[in-house]
């Protein structure tokens, strides 16, 4: 009965690969984020995105593409990965972008790039 | 007593004590307001939201103050618990919705 679940939850990989981490939410909720945590614990939102719009923070390389099969669902794709992409990735979702409802955050998914 | 430096700003409280946590955020213009607490391992979990039309608002055992004048807001926690040890963060709705923007985020030490 999870709300929000993130696989997997820890990623270690080499440079140069292509990596997914998947994102589910079964709390009926319209738009779904990620955001990247780095070793500082800044929090930064990458993505926000419902079934109208996908907002990308313009600071995101290209490199990162969210992908949405369904409305409960929101993945992200990373290519070419660089050491640079080692954090902690959240998602999180919220009922009304604009009504401003809380977001419930998932995990977390430790990416760790060697 | 709270100490900024490298490493993230720390609060240490004793137990049974209230806390104030301080945010300064950076948009004049954001329009909703949100606290979230994150604790070891964890994602952020909600604890309270405030509006901008609104200068104050009370949860349970939490109290958000907003004063926009100075584009400062506070978190209070009234006789802090050690479950209340974590990270707070605040974060600012800008752009009416376009992004949340979270502040670097306050460590709440309780000490027993």
């Amino acid at each position: 009965d999870t709300a929000v679940s993130q696989t997997p939850k820890y990623l270690v990989t080499q440079m140069g690969n292509d990596k997914s981490i998947k994102c589910e939410q079964n709390l009926g909720h319209d738009t779904m984020y990620w955001y990247k945590q780095d070793s500082k614990k800044f929090l930064k939102i990458m993505f926000s995105y419902n079934n109208k719009e996908l907002i990308i923070n313009e600071t995101v390389p290209n490199r990162f593409s969210p992908k949405s099969p369904d409305k409960a669902h929101l993945n992200l794709h990373i290519n070419s990965l660089e050491l640079g992409d080692s954090a902690v990735y959240f998602c999180a979702s919220s009922q009304d972008q604009l009504a401003g409802d809380e977001q419930y955050f998932g995990p977390g998914t430790r990416l760790t790039v060697t | 007593g709270e100490s900024v430096g490298l490493h993230l700003p720390t609060l240490s409280v004793q137990e049974g004590d209230n806390s104030i946590i301080n945010c300064a955020y950076s948009n004049s213009a954001s329009d909703y307001f949100i606290w979230y607490k994150q604790e070891s391992g964890k994602g952020p979990q909600f604890i309270i939201d405030i509006r901008s039309n609104m200068d104050k608002r009370q949860g349970q055992r939490v109290t958000v103050l907003l004063n926009k004048t100075v584009k400062h807001l506070s978190l209070q926690i009234a006789a802090t618990q050690p479950g209340d040890s974590a990270v707070y963060f605040c974060a600012e709705r800008v752009n009416y919705g376009q992004n949340f923007v979270f502040g670097p985020g306050t460590r709440l030490s309780v000490l027993p």
